[in-house]
């Protein structure tokens, strides 16, 4: 298995853009999540899905954010409009069940908004 | 509020050395507690994962050691080496865990092994 894939890995955009950041879980697995990392706040966790059914959004810190998951091996997170503060790794994780801490992290998109 | 404290925040030691590293935690219940391993620019990788009747946890140089009493656990390597050079984080989970949004994370040592 090639784990959870995330594209694009590292992606640079203007403030006011339109941002879209991908994921691929790993195969079979039910649950679906987005982070946030930055220094200052560590990992924070955005959204997650679960058999592409959303949770929990309560950490997507503002409208400009919004995330779905249309199928069980796809799912978007998107910022529209950016902002410099967006700056950070994003990254995608996938769990096989129901235990929230078994999670397989994708490597990360770092996202630099200018 | 849940909390996850680690220490130290960052920490230099010269190859073969062993070292440790802290995490204190106020999570109450408790169900799991797990360490990982986050390499420059890529996503973190679970080490180990205890439960509240774990008291110590192997995965070949790494050791962790969970006292629910004291509500502390530590990451013991032995014999490092240049690839142990990553952020370490304590990622603690509660009764009942049915909510990823429970999950606490710590925020991470930065360890550096050098030759």
């Amino acid at each position: 298995d090639a784990g959870v894939i995330q594209s694009p890995r590292h992606e640079v955009t203007e403030m006011g853009q339109e941002v879209t950041l991908r994921c691929k879980p790993i195969s079979g697995h039910d649950y679906l999540f987005w982070y946030r990392q930055t220094m200052m706040r560590g990992l924070e966790l955005l959204i997650y899905f679960n058999n592409n059914v959303p949770i929990d959004d309560s950490g997507m810190p503002e409208d400009r954010f919004s995330a779905k998951m249309p199928n069980a091996s796809f799912s978007t997170l998107k910022i529209q409009p950016s902002e410099p503060r967006d700056s950070a790794v994003y990254f995608c994780a996938s769990s096989p069940n129901r235990s929230p801490g078994e999670q397989y992290f994708g490597p990360g998109t770092r996202l630099t908004v200018t | 509020k849940n909390q996850v404290e680690q220490s130290p925040q960052s920490l230099i030691i010269l190859e073969g050395k062993n070292c440790t590293l802290q995490c204190n935690y106020t999570v109450s219940p408790f169900s799991n507690l797990r360490w990982y391993k986050q390499d420059t620019g890529r996503g973190p990788v679970s080490l180990t994962i205890m439960t509240f009747s774990e008291n110590t946890k192997s995965n070949g140089r790494y050791t962790a050691t969970l006292d629910a009493d004291t509500k502390q656990s530590s990451l013991h390597i032995t014999a490092s080496q240049l690839s142990d050079s990553a952020s370490y984080i304590c990622v603690v989970s509660p009764l009942p865990s049915g909510s990823a949004r429970q999950l606490t994370f710590g925020s991470g040592t930065q360890l550096t092994v050098l030759p």
